[in-house]
């Protein structure tokens, strides 16, 4: 089984700040690697993937780059409607697994 | 517009088999390059995926949970349901279901459902 661990699990970020969260994975997964936001009481959806697209319709804001064992996603000029916390997913092989989750507050 | 819902009972007692309803629409589970696939969360936890099944209905699952575990689809009602035997209050989670789709070689789901929150308890 491939270990997503993230890093870090808690971010207090002041707005307009840029936010780095990082995911390693246990063993190399190409760019199988995607990330997701998920909003207190929703689910979470899709921000980017094979590492570094951006789904439809996410602002520019996010970013995503990596490949092989190590990941990061990038907030660039974080705003309030971003607190959430951050999961890596990988689909390289099965079982799917995910990360820990980062969770970013807005100070 | 691709939408999936969850649905199935709040409530189950330890021991009870679960079953969980996914029912979506603006796509067909006979289309090759699609899954569904179903993934938990506890309460306060991180994600945690179960099971998948695709149009070809190979299907896939967690191997820790796989003995427990049937997914199926109905492609004429567009439903996929996932049931889960010999229910434990650890089991207590938001079940989602979720649209997965192929890009190139590359699988990731795009759209999930609501999630329904399921507790386990006598």
């Amino acid at each position: 089984e491939i270990v997503l661990t993230q890093s870090p699990d808690f971010q207090s970020v002041t707005p307009k700040e840029k936010v780095t969260i990082t995911c390693r994975a246990s063993q190399s997964i190409g760019s199988y690697l995607h990330w997701y936001q998920q909003k207190p009481d929703q689910s979470p959806k899709l921000l980017i993937k094979s590492a570094s697209q951006s789904f439809s319709g996410v602002p520019s804001r996010f970013s995503g780059s990596g490949s092989g064992t190590d990941f990061t996603l990038t907030i660039n000029g974080l705003e309030a409607e971003d607190a959430a916390t951050y999961y890596c997913h990988q689909s390289h092989s099965f079982p799917l697994t995910f990360g820990g989750g980062t969770k970013v507050e807005i100070k | 517009q691709i939408t999936l819902k969850e649905s199935g009972p709040t409530l189950v007692k330890p021991t009870q088999t679960l079953t969980l309803t996914c029912a979506f629409s603006g796509f067909s589970l006979s289309t090759s390059g699609v899954a569904v696939g179903w993934i938990r969360q506890p309460p306060g936890k991180a994600l945690e995926w179960l099971a998948l099944i695709y149009w070809d209905d190979t299907k896939h699952y967690s191997p820790s949970l796989k003995t427990r575990l049937t997914i199926t689809k109905d492609t004429s009602k567009n439903q996929v349901v996932l049931t889960m035997t010999n229910m434990d209050p650890v089991d207590t989670a938001t079940y989602y279901c979720a649209h997965r789709r192929a890009d190139s070689d590359f699988w990731y789901f795009d759209y999930w459902g609501q999630g329904t929150l399921v507790t386990v308890s006598s």
